[in-house]
């Protein structure tokens, strides 16, 4: 069953260093998502992107945050200057129809 | 969007089935009920999503109730693979690709 990768499976960085995290979605899907879990609460919905743009942010997405299709294959997400509270699990998603949703499993990231 | 409330915890035995409720008062009549779920240190995965019909497949049940306000998930015979937070969300039926807002969730424990 095709399914979501992620990499590295766990990102240690330095505050203010610069981190790209990747995700290869399900192959024919065509909406693709990242959210955040900070240990112990919720996940957070970061963003969403079709046809080559975001269709839609929350808050947390500011301006450190960035995504990319770079190809047919790669989801990314790049937080430009990390800080303490970046600590979190985050998850790529994707979506065939926009309907629902398959996580991948993660990508823990530490910052120092 | 429209909120949904759900309890904190439940507990179930092994091989036995368990109904998990969702209130959702004020749903509006285009949000179709997602339910998701998160096993320990994994990402969310998608269970079943439905609109007025009960729904079902492979995984479980859905009831919806017929003004909508609440539905019930249906696990049909209980694993221990199924111990996991389980999450009701409303989403609106025209916006595809928009974010899923995960709420606190029930935790479903089961005993073996």
């Amino acid at each position: 069953e095709p399914e979501v990768t992620q990499t590295p499976s766990h990102q240690v960085t330095q505050m203010g260093q610069e981190v790209i995290l990747r995700c290869v979605p399900i192959s024919n899907h065509l909406y693709f998502y990242w959210y955040r879990q900070i240990l112990g609460q919720k996940v957070e919905f970061l963003v969403s992107f079709y046809n080559n743009e975001i269709s839609e942010k929350s808050e947390i997405f500011d301006d450190q945050f960035s995504v990319e299709r770079p190809d047919g294959s790669n989801f990314t997400l790049k937080i430009r200057s990390t800080k303490l509270e970046d600590s979190a699990m985050y998850f790529c998603a994707s979506s065939l129809r926009g309907t629902e949703q398959y996580f991948g499993p993660g990508t823990r990231l530490t910052v120092t | 969007d429209a909120k949904t409330t759900q309890p904190n915890s439940m507990e179930s035995n092994e091989e036995e089935p368990v109904h998990l409720p969702c209130n959702h008062s004020t749903i509006s009549g285009t949000d179709y009920i997602h339910w998701y779920r998160q096993l320990p240190s994994q990402g969310p995965e998608y269970v079943i999503h439905g609109l007025t019909s009960n729904v079902n497949n492979r995984m479980a049940s859905l009831a919806i109730a017929e003004d909508r306000k609440s539905s019930t998930l249906i696990l049909h015979r209980a694993t221990l693979r199924d111990a996991a937070v389980y999450y009701c969300i409303l989403r609106v039926l025209n916006q595809a690709g928009t974010a899923l807002i995960f709420g606190k969730g029930t935790t479903l424990s089961v005993s073996s």
